[in-house]
């Protein structure tokens, strides 16, 4: 399968700093990049989804200014958590999907996560 | 909306067969995923089904019945390190094709 790569794996920050966490499809292009977030003993749930060159759409309940996502290539993906609380800490996945190949729209590749711990 | 139901939690014995059940409610499907997430990590495909009945993958299997909105996930010949949490994800074909995830049942596999 395709390979999803996240940068960084965990990071822990003070409260009210930004974090930024890298997502980049290394052997694929990703026309479309998701973003999760997973607590722990629970499902992903979907924050926002970004398709190449356009503002990300963020699911109800999500705050789109204080979780800042860019997708200005077909590789790469950022999300910013700005002002970061202790309620912020999580398990942040990103996963690509792309619209070319045989499994088109049938698969998702996760990258590896990034565990946020917020002081 | 889709409503996703699985176990929360199964245990099973190595070498044993187990079968994880997931059942969902949603208008217009269009496939139902299977995922394994060790902790800790980021979830890997294990199966795609979009018609009924059964694909066959190694040792594991899955199952689709779309009349009653029902899957499984058969893993055979238990391995400890089959010890997980299994996504089960429904996709309908309004919107852009984005699946929904259940809570995921965690397996624990001991000898």
């Amino acid at each position: 399968g395709a390979v999803v790569s996240q940068h960084p794996s965990w990071v822990i920050c003070k409260s009210g700093t930004s974090v930024k966490i890298e997502c980049r499809s290394l052997d694929f292009q990703a026309t479309t990049m998701f973003w999760y977030r997973q607590f722990p003993k629970q499902s992903l749930m979907l924050m926002a989804t970004s398709n190449e060159g356009s503002k990300a759409t963020y699911e109800q309940g999500v705050e789109k200014d204080k979780f800042l996502i860019n997708h200005a290539s077909l590789t790469l993906s950022t999300l910013t958590v700005t002002s970061a609380h202790p309620e912020d800490s999580s398990f942040y996945i990103c996963s690509g999907r792309s619209l070319a190949g045989e499994k088109a729209y049938n698969e998702q590749f996760f990258g590896p996560g990034t565990r946020l711990t917020v002081l | 909306g889709q409503n996703i139901d699985q176990p929360t939690e199964m245990t099973a014995t190595e070498g044993a067969i187990v079968q994880i059940n997931c059942t969902y409610q949603t208008s217009g499907f269009n496939g139902l995923f299977w995922y394994q997430q060790h902790a800790g990590e980021a979830p890997t495909f294990l199966s795609y089904n979009v018609l009924d009945g059964l694909e066959e993958k190694g040792r594991f299997s899955s199952f689709l019945s779309r009349s009653k909105g029902y899957s499984y996930l058969l893993l055979k010949e238990l391995q400890m390190k089959d010890s997980a949490s299994y996504l089960c994800a429904v996709r309908s074909s309004g919107g852009s094709y984005i699946p929904t995830f259940g809570r995921g049942t965690s397996l624990i596999v001991h000898p």
